[in-house]
C-alpha cells in the first residue's frame, strides 16, 4: 500500500535551516505530482509547495517562496523540502502528501495520501 | 487567495445522529473540493473529492454536495470512530486554500 513517511524534523534556532525528507512506497513515484502541507500546534492546515511529477515545476505558498526549495530523487523514491531562514512562525508538524491525480504533471490540487508528518521547533 | 469559511467550528453529535458541515469559498470553485477527516495526532485522510466523489474505501455514510461557493459534508449516521476534525479545502486554484476545521464532539 501508498506509504509516505516523513522525517528530519527537530528543533531549530531562528534564522536557521534545516531539511526534511519523505520516503515514498507502494506506488509509482514519477507518476504523482507531490506536496508538503504543514499545521502549526493547535492550528488549521497550511498547503506549502507543489512539485509536478518529473520535478520541473515547483510552486509555493506566499508564506515560504524564497525561502523553501522542494526536490525530489526519482532514484531513491524521495521528496524533500530545503527549509532555510526559519522564523518562529514556522514551527508546525509538516506533512508530505501524494498528488489524488497521478499521470498529470502538476495533479489536481487534492491529497490522496498523507504521511504521519513531522514537527519543526523554531525556537531561540 | 480563496477563503475558505466552514461552520460551525464546533459540533456537539451523539451516535446514530445525521450531521452537516457547511463550507463556504470566497469565489466559485468549479466543485474542486476536497474533505478531509483527521484524528489527534495524525495526518488527514481524505473522505471526498470532487466535491461529491466518495474516496474508495470510505464509508457510504459520509456524502459531500453542492456547487458554486457553498458545499456541505453530511454523516448520515454517526459512528464512534467518527469524532474527529473535519476540514474543506478548495484545489481550483493555487494557493490551495483549507477552511479552518470543524472538531466533532460527542455529546
Amino acid at each position: 500500500q501508498v506509504q509516505l513517511v516523513e522525517s528530519g524534523g527537530g528543533v531549530v534556532q531562528p534564522g536557521g535551516s534545516l531539511r526534511l525528507s519523505c520516503a515514498a512506497s507502494g506506488f509509482t513515484f514519477s507518476y504523482y505530482a507531490l506536496h508538503w502541507v504543514r499545521q502549526a500546534p493547535g492550528k488549521g492546515l497550511e498547503w506549502v509547495a507543489l512539485i509536478s511529477f518529473d520535478g520541473s515545476n515547483r510552486y509555493y505558498a506566499d508564506s515560504v517562496r524564497g525561502r523553501f526549495t522542494i526536490s525530489r530523487d526519482g532514484s531513491k523514491n524521495i521528496l524533500y523540502l530545503q527549509m532555510n531562514s526559519l522564523g518562529t512562525e514556522d514551527t508546525a508538524v509538516y506533512y508530505c502528501a501524494r498528488d489524488g491525480r497521478g499521470g498529470t504533471l502538476l495533479g489536481s490540487g487534492y491529497f490522496d495520501n498523507w504521511g504521519p508528518g513531522t514537527l519543526i521547533t523554531v525556537s531561540p | 487567495d480563496i477563503q475558505m469559511t466552514q461552520s460551525p467550528s464546533t459540533l456537539s453529535a451523539s451516535i446514530g445522529d445525521r450531521v452537516t458541515i457547511t463550507c463556504r469559498a470566497s469565489q466559485s470553485i468549479n466543485r474542486q473540493l476536497a474533505w478531509y477527516q483527521q484524528k489527534p495526532g495524525r495526518g488527514p485522510n481524505i473522505l471526498i473529492y470532487k466535491a461529491s466523489s466518495l474516496e474508495s474505501g470510505v464509508p457510504s455514510r459520509f456524502s459531500g454536495g453542492g456547487s458554486g461557493t457553498e458545499f456541505t459534508l453530511t454523516i448520515s449516521s454517526l459512528q464512534p470512530d467518527d469524532f474527529a476534525t473535519y476540514y474543506c479545502q478548495q484545489y481550483n486554484s493555487s494557493p490551495y486554500t483549507f477552511g479552518q476545521g470543524t472538531k466533532l464532539e460527542i455529546k
